[in-house]
Formats: structure tokens, C-alpha cells, sequence
């Protein structure tokens, strides 16, 4: 079974600062996409961006960046120029080449003008 | 369109009552979800609908029973729930046999059993 690990619960971060959100995960596949996704208090997930495991780049999206390492399991999440809209949870997620989403614990970031 | 809408927003609903929860899609989707979120936790999964036939069920109780009459809607039918049951419950839908393009998700039902 995989697993989804965010170890920061939670993070706070100055207007038009940078923030990273880490997240780890376990797995023994080798074909799988990972997710950030967002969850504003208005309660909607928001998909922010998707990494492909067999692609080597880097996702970018916008102000959103993406620091993959498959070897070491590893999938932050990178926001730049943050915005108090980006005030929200944040759950990376695993998905296996079926159907199959599975969450990390979350990270709640608050953006503080 | 790509959303999922569900409908109530809100429901407040006694121990004994009946009510549904509704989701549609109109993005072709052929498999939806229904998910629990309790606050400050992650989503959990309760039921999996591919091609309109339940292919997954998380050990739900009974009080809850979903339904797919269609490729479009998704219902879950309560009865007899228990106040450790409120919390917000999420729709999601993906288009299957790849998981690379996520989930689409409702913006929930917020549920309060009294």
C-alpha cells in the first residue's frame, strides 16, 4: 500500500515571500502521478499542479513549482510571490496508474499580509 | 462544463431522518466518488462507482447506501446516522484506466447530524 506523508502541519509565510510544502511517500511502483492539491475555506479541493513519475522535469504552474526527487521520495510543493488567497489546506497526493487517490496528513498554510 | 456539483450545501438532518446527497458531472467521467472529511483531516474514501457499478466500498456502515442511476449522477442515500457522522462530504469524479489527470472535486455537502 503506498503511503503520503506531510510533516508540517503547519506553516505561516509573509506576503510575497516563498514557502515550501514538503511531502514524502512510499510506494514500490515505478508508473504513478502525484498532486498538490488546495482547499480554501470555501471547502472546494482545487487541483494545483500534477508531476508525472516517469517525467524528469519539474511541474511548473504559474507561481507554483514543483521540487520532485523520485529516488528519495520526495515531492514539495513551491509557492512564490505568495498571495493571501493562497491562505488554505494543502494535501500532496499519490496516484497509482489506476484510479486510486491516496492523501497526506495536510498542511495548513496561512499567508499573513 | 468542468465542475461537479453537489447539492445541498448544507444539510441538517435528525438521527432519525432519511435524506440524500446529490453530485452530478457533465465532463464524461465514468468513475465517481464519494469521500468523508472530518476538519483539519484528509479526505477518506467511502465508495467507488466505475462505469455505474459500485467497485469499491471502504467498510461503510450500512446507514449510508450509494447510488448510480446514471454515468452523470451520484447519490448517497442516509438514514439512521449518528452525530460522529457530520462532517463535510465530497464528490469527486476522473476519467478511467489512468490516474494522471486527478480528480475533479464538488465542493461538498457540510452535514450535521443532530
Amino acid at each position: 500500500a503506498q503511503t503520503v506523508t506531510q510533516s508540517q502541519p503547519e506553516m505561516s509565510v509573509q506576503e510575497a515571500e516563498t514557502v515550501t510544502l514538503s511531502c514524502t511517500y512510499d510506494t514500490s511502483e515505478n508508473n504513478y502521478y502525484l498532486f498538490w492539491y488546495k482547499q480554501p475555506p470555501s471547502r472546494q479541493m482545487i487541483l494545483v499542479i500534477r508531476q508525472e513519475a516517469y517525467k524528469q522535469q519539474n511541474a511548473t504552474e504559474n507561481r507554483f513549482s514543483v521540487n520532485f526527487q523520485k529516488a528519495a521520495k520526495s515531492f514539495s510543493l513551491k509557492i512564490s510571490d505568495s498571495q493571501l488567497g493562497d491562505t488554505a489546506m494543502y494535501f500532496c497526493a499519490f496516484n497509482n496508474a489506476g484510479n486510486m487517490l491516496t492523501f497526506g496528513g495536510g498542511t495548513r498554510l496561512m499567508v499573513k499580509p | 462544463d468542468t465542475e461537479v456539483t453537489q447539492t445541498p450545501k448544507h444539510l441538517v438532518m435528525g438521527m432519525t431522518n432519511k435524506k440524500s446527497l446529490k453530485c452530478e458531472q457533465h465532463m464524461g467521467h465514468r468513475a465517481m466518488y464519494w469521500y468523508k472529511q472530518k476538519a483539519k483531516k484528509p479526505p477518506e474514501l467511502m465508495f467507488v462507482y466505475s462505469y455505474e457499478k459500485l467497485s469499491i466500498n471502504e467498510s461503510v456502515p450500512s446507514r449510508f447506501s450509494p447510488e448510480c442511476p446514471n454515468s452523470s449522477l451520484l447519490n448517497l442515500h442516509l438514514h439512521a446516522l449518528q452525530p460522529e457522522d457530520s462532517a463535510l462530504y465530497l464528490c469527486a469524479s476522473s476519467s478511467t484506466g489512468t490516474g494522471g489527470k486527478g480528480y475533479t472535486f464538488g465542493s461538498g455537502t457540510r452535514l450535521t447530524v443532530v
